[in-house]
């Protein structure tokens, strides 16, 4: 079966850090780029970051760039988002997604990990 | 950056109904080279995570009922459900792929409920 798990997540202060995992299963994982998703509490999907098959490339949006650092661990078939300097804005349900490849779309997410920040 | 805008924001259908939510890009996705739109469309249902319905704004994902269609070109995309279930119920999301960077866009999204 294919799936993501995500873990990590926490309730953390503001200015914190954090670092998220997301194991991969079913699937070839080195074949494939992978995403970070989130969704604030009652929002919509937002991209956060994108790591190609290799680890060799990696995209931010502009509201995570700077902060949030992607990577991941082909022989441990697991995808990392690190976190540093969280906010408040920050809050949000993270979700690791699978790449298509083909179509740019993602067709495989995991159940998502809830980071809060507050103090 | 590229605003994907999505309407209507809630609908209501009644069941066997139709129901179509629209989504427009602020710029085109359709690329020349392979003649693709890079547009999806996925549906999330309450404590769920999305789920890819369609890809290259027209195809369908492996296993999503045919009742689930895309539409559109370039900057103007359809997703029609022809004919409403009750499970159909949940909000809609498109999402754009922009190739310089690498850049993905979701829609505000549309709920959809039974009327």
């Amino acid at each position: 079966e294919v799936q993501l798990v995500e873990s990590g997540g926490v309730v953390v202060q503001p200015g914190g850090s954090l670092r998220l995992s997301c194991a991969a299963s079913g699937f070839t994982f080195d074949d494939y780029a992978m995403h970070w998703v989130r969704q604030a509490p009652g929002k919509g999907l937002e991209w956060v970051s994108l790591i190609s098959w290799d680890g060799g490339s990696t995209y931010y949006a502009d509201s995570v760039k700077g902060r949030f650092t992607i990577s991941r661990d082909n022989s441990k078939n697991s995808l990392y988002l690190q976190m540093n300097s969280l906010r408040a804005e920050d809050t949000a349900l993270y979700y690791c997604a699978k790449d298509t490849s083909s179509s740019y779309s993602m067709d495989v997410w995991g159940k998502g990990t809830t980071v809060t920040v507050s103090s | 950056d590229i605003v994907m805008t999505q309407s209507p924001d809630s609908l209501a259908v009644s069941l066997g109904e139709r129901a179509t939510i629209n989504c427009k890009s602020s710029q085109s996705v359709l690329y020349s080279s392979n003649n693709k739109n890079y547009l999806a469309w996925y549906q999330q249902k309450p404590g769920q995570p999305p789920k890819l319905l369609i890809y290259w704004a027209s195809t369908r994902e492996s296993g999503v009922p045919d009742r689930f269609s895309g539409s559109g070109s370039g900057t103007d995309f359809t997703l029609t459900i022809s004919s409403l279930q009750a499970e159909d119920v949940a909000v809609y999301y498109c999402q754009q792929y922009y190739s310089t960077p690498p850049w993905y866009t979701f829609g505000q999204g549309t709920k959809l409920e039974i009327k």
